[in-house]
């Protein structure tokens, strides 16, 4: 899992401003992953992509978007719709069912 | 879709004591179960997984059991040592032909007391 690479680590997002966290891999891995983690609870799938040019909505996407443009890239905007993005933000790629994650990226309303 | 439940939420383990978690899902369908192991403020490790097609899995001081007729699957941690101490993750995938995704459990925190 160290080629999955986050970044920002912390981003700090004012109220009423998109932010986009970068994901990219180059484990050649088809399919990738957004999840979100609050304090104290699981991960909740936000986007996922298993090919290039094409991503489903997972359990909460509102508030969302993504793009797959490149294999190796699925970055995650943040909207100003997302009222709460306060949380830690994992990003997946994986090899058939086994999902590697990328070291996370904490968003922080300011 | 599939839904995971963990239990339970917080186990406090003596040290070189045994750990056991337990998870059940709802999909007889699935056939792929991950257990991820999460540090504070680090991402989830996967420590071992298991298919339907196979009871129970070791790996050292790790193994998982499934029972797929109770649709619950269990990860047990033998001897445990302070580094175990960390958030665990149970997770369950069904089949999708290339377009599998992981159903979550609400984890574990274990403590292991020296």
């Amino acid at each position: 899992d160290g080629g999955i690479t986050q970044s920002p680590k912390y981003l700090f997002r004012k109220e009423g401003q998109n932010v986009t966290l970068s994901c990219e891999q180059n484990l050649n891995h088809d399919a990738m992953y957004w999840y979100r983690q609050d304090p104290g609870q699981g991960l909740r799938l936000i986007y996922y992509s298993q090919i290039v040019n094409d991503f489903q909505k997972g359990d909460i996407a509102e508030g969302y978007s993504v793009s797959r443009e490149k294999k190796e890239s699925f970055p995650l905007t943040v909207t100003s719709a997302q009222k709460n993005p306060t949380a830690f933000y994992l990003c997946a790629s994986s090899i058939a069912e086994t999902q590697y994650f990328g070291p996370g990226t904490r968003l922080l309303v300011l | 879709g599939e839904n995971v439940e963990q239990h339970p939420s917080t186990l406090s383990v003596q040290e070189g004591d045994s750990a056991v978690i337990k998870c059940t899902y709802s999909d007889s369908a699935s056939n792929y179960f991950p257990w991820y192991k999460q540090e504070l403020g680090k991402r989830p490790q996967l420590i071992i997984d298991i298919r339907s097609n196979v009871g129970e899995k070791k790996d050292q001081r790790i193994a998982v059991t499934l029972n797929k007729t109770a649709k619950h699957f269990s990860l047990h941690i033998t001897e445990t040592q302070p580094e175990d101490s960390a958030v665990y993750f149970c997770a369950a995938s069904l089949p999708n032909f290339g377009n599998e995704k992981l159903t979550f459990g609400t984890g574990t925190r274990l403590t292991i007391i020296p």
